[in-house]
């Protein structure tokens, strides 16, 4: 069964401080693997797109990592602000289904001042 | 350039109704997948549409049902409404034939069922 699990669930962290999210996933055949935000009653937002041949892709202070072996992708966020916080929701594609995403749960980030 | 719309932005309805909700996608893009995302939860995919057809679905039931026009515009029907379709759908464009195709997503429809 095709499947992305995400951790932690939930993660609180001071303003200015890193964080990393994790995300494994099980689907096969793979294609891309993308991270979203995704604001409170909002529609997701893009952070970062990687194939399979990419194994970091950076977006400001959001850095994603693929690993295509191990099926392990995580998304690190630098000197963090108040507005980073969001769901942060990893999502896998098969190559079988260029239109069928499968999504995590997500990660809700608060981020204190 | 206009992103992804939705329409209404928030909808309350009874258990039995019917609903649908609209979707304009992003310029140029042509194909428009459905989501649906409960409170909490990842999205889940309900359908895709490309070329006025539908042509993948998740696994939702026949109650959920939808149509594409030759605008690439798209609605999202659902008959006999239970309490648990309560959520926020979510409408995402995105283009055919980009091999890592980026759907872009829409604000979203809340849908509250009484």
């Amino acid at each position: 069964k095709n499947q992305v699990e995400q951790s932690p669930q939930s993660l609180i962290i001071l303003e200015g401080k890193n964080c990393t999210l994790q995300c494994n996933y099980t689907v096969s055949p793979f294609s891309n693997l993308r991270w979203y935000k995704q604001d409170t009653g909002r529609g997701p937002v893009s952070l970062t797109i990687m194939t399979f041949s990419e194994n970091t892709k950076s977006n400001g202070r959001y850095t994603a990592t693929l690993d295509a072996d191990t099926k392990q992708s995580s998304l690190h966020i630098t000197a963090s602000q108040l507005s980073d916080s969001a769901s942060y929701i990893c999502v896998v594609s098969a190559s079988s289904n260029t239109g069928k995403l499968i999504f995590g749960q997500g990660t809700t980030l608060q981020v204190k001042p | 350039d206009a992103g992804v719309t939705q329409s209404p932005t928030h909808l309350i309805k009874t258990r039995g109704q019917q609903v649908t909700l609209r979707c304009s996608p992003k310029s140029g893009h042509d194909t428009v997948s459905w989501y649906q995302q409960a409170l909490g939860q990842g999205p889940q995919f309900i359908f895709q549409y490309y070329e006025e057809e539908e042509r993948q679905r998740g696994n939702f039931p026949d109650r959920f049902s939808g149509h594409q026009f030759p605008n690439y515009s798209s609605e999202l029907n659902v008959n006999a409404l239970l309490l648990g379709d309560s959520a926020l759908y979510l409408c995402a464009s995105s283009s055919q034939g980009a091999y890592t195709d980026t759907q872009y997503f829409g604000p979203g429809t809340r849908l509250t069922v009484l």
